[in-house]
């Protein structure tokens, strides 16, 4: 079954850290690119970021950029996204999701996500 | 950036009827690359439309999309019980990568 799983989702103090996980697996995790989209409370959904297959080509929304880090270990199935100086207004859940890549960046597999609260 | 606005808001519709949703986009989307997910409460975004018209693996041929570039369509033929949820549209043509803000089709 193919099928993405997120941790690592919690609650943080504002200017805290917070790292997040996914976990492929039934289809060969390497030859996609991967995203990170969030949806705050009642909200739509926020692209956040994207890394291709062999993590040459990474991307982010200005709303994170230089506070969030993406990465991914193709030889663990596993994608990252390292959150820094986290603001309240980054409380979401957190979703991992495939794409074909290439440039070709529709969303075809999400995982269940996982829910990032900041607050003091 | 491009902005993708989705009308209505809400539409309310009984079972078995047709639901055309809206999609406009400031700028033009580039190769017609805007997608369709639905999402029900609790639950992630489920792939329905890629490349504005070809259907996802597993979709009911009941789901369809048209348009190109700026205006886009996503209808549904006959609503079953299990469509009523929120609808976004993508684009992923340019970066970043942008949503519309949704349409609900909430039962009547």
């Amino acid at each position: 079954e193919v099928q993405l799983v997120e941790s690592g989702g919690g609650l943080v103090k504002p200017g805290g850290s917070l790292r997040l996980s996914c976990e492929a697996s039934g289809f060969t995790y390497s030859i996609f690119s991967m995203n990170w989209v969030r949806q705050a409370p009642g909200k739509g959904l926020e692209w956040v970021s994207s890394v291709s297959s062999g993590s040459h080509y990474i991307f982010y929304a200005d709303s994170v950029k230089g506070r969030f880090t993406i990465s991914r270990d193709n030889g663990k199935n596993s994608l990252y996204l390292q959150m820094n100086s986290l603001r309240a207004e980054d409380t979401a859940v957190y979703f991992c999701a495939r794409a074909p890549g290439s440039g070709i960046d529709y969303m075809d597999v999400w995982g269940r996500g996982t829910t990032v609260t900041v607050s003091s | 950036e491009i902005v993708l606005t989705q009308s209505p808001g809400t539409l309310s519709l009984s079972p078995g009827e047709r639901a055309t949703l809206s999609c406009r986009a400031s700028q033009s989307v580039s190769s017609n690359y805007l997608a369709w997910y639905q999402q029900k409460p609790g639950q992630a975004p489920r792939l329905l439309i890629y490349g504005a018209s070809s259907r996802a693996t597993g979709i009911p041929d009941r789901f369809s999309g048209s348009g190109s570039g700026t205006d886009f369509t996503l209808t549904i033929s006959r609503l079953e019980p299990e469509d009523f949820a929120v609808y976004y549209c993508q684009q992923y043509g340019s970066s970043p990568r942008t949503f519309g803000q949704g349409t609900k089709v909430e039962i009547k």
